[in-house]
């Protein structure tokens, strides 16, 4: 089956930093790869995703990179603010299976 | 429209006692996940239904774990003879058909075994 490895599992950043998470997948027919993020207390909330059809997306400060040669893909966040403070779980999905496979998620605290 | 509702948000139950959780989806949504949070862990996979299909079971850890999902509406997340390592945050989550698309996922019910 599918097997995702994110890291760093915590990420400490200053306010206008950028940060970066970095996610291993390793079925090679994964093709849907969404990233959710998860404030202390709350539930999960998708943030960006990407299909394998499509190398990168962004979406304001939020970002998206997948290499299908290396089978991984990446989340970047530009100018951090404290709100960015969260969870993060990334996840990958193969079009033969309606079952996602998470990563065990990056604590992202953005100091002010 | 409403998002996925979840109830209790909080239960606390004694060792070996049967706990229901409860999941209202988003209307039209034919997918629907159960998830398990243990605490500053990641989601770790229960249960998935799709339409009238059987659900995919693969996720349950132990037979003590059922589900039930009517008119492929709402879904009962059922815990038997519960055990301490039972506790953790119950996530559902929807989506809709002909994915894959993004889920859609309730506040979640705590549930504490003492």
């Amino acid at each position: 089956g599918e097997n995702v490895e994110q890291h760093p599992s915590t990420l400490s950043v200053q306010e206008g930093d950028s940060a970066v998470i970095k996610c291993t997948y390793s079925d090679s027919a994964s093709n849907y790869f969404p990233w959710y993020k998860q404030e202390l207390g709350k539930r999960p909330q998708l943030i960006i995703d990407i299909r394998s059809n499509v190398g990168e997306k962004k979406d304001q400060r939020i970002a998206v990179t997948l290499n299908k040669t290396a089978k991984h893909f990446s989340l970047h966040i530009t100018e951090t603010q404290p709100e960015d403070s969260a969870v993060y779980f990334c996840a990958a999905r193969s079009g033969g299976s309606y079952i996602p496979t998470f990563g065990r998620g990056t604590s992202l605290i953005v100091h002010p | 429209g409403a998002g996925v509702s979840q109830s209790p948000s909080n239960k606390v139950t004694e060792k070996g006692k049967d706990v229901e959780l409860r999941c209202d989806p988003i209307s039209g949504h034919t997918a629907l996940y159960w998830y398990r949070q243990s605490l500053g862990q990641g989601l770790e996979f229960l249960i998935y239904f799709q339409g009238n299909s059987a659900p995919d079971k693969s996720g349950l850890p132990s037979d003590r774990f059922s589900a039930e999902r009517t008119g492929g509406s709402v879904s009962t997340l059922t815990i038997q003879r519960t055990q301490q390592e039972d506790s953790a945050v119950y996530l559902c989550a929807t989506e809709r058909a002909g994915g894959p698309y993004e889920q859609y996922f309730g506040p979640g019910t705590r549930l504490t075994v003492t």
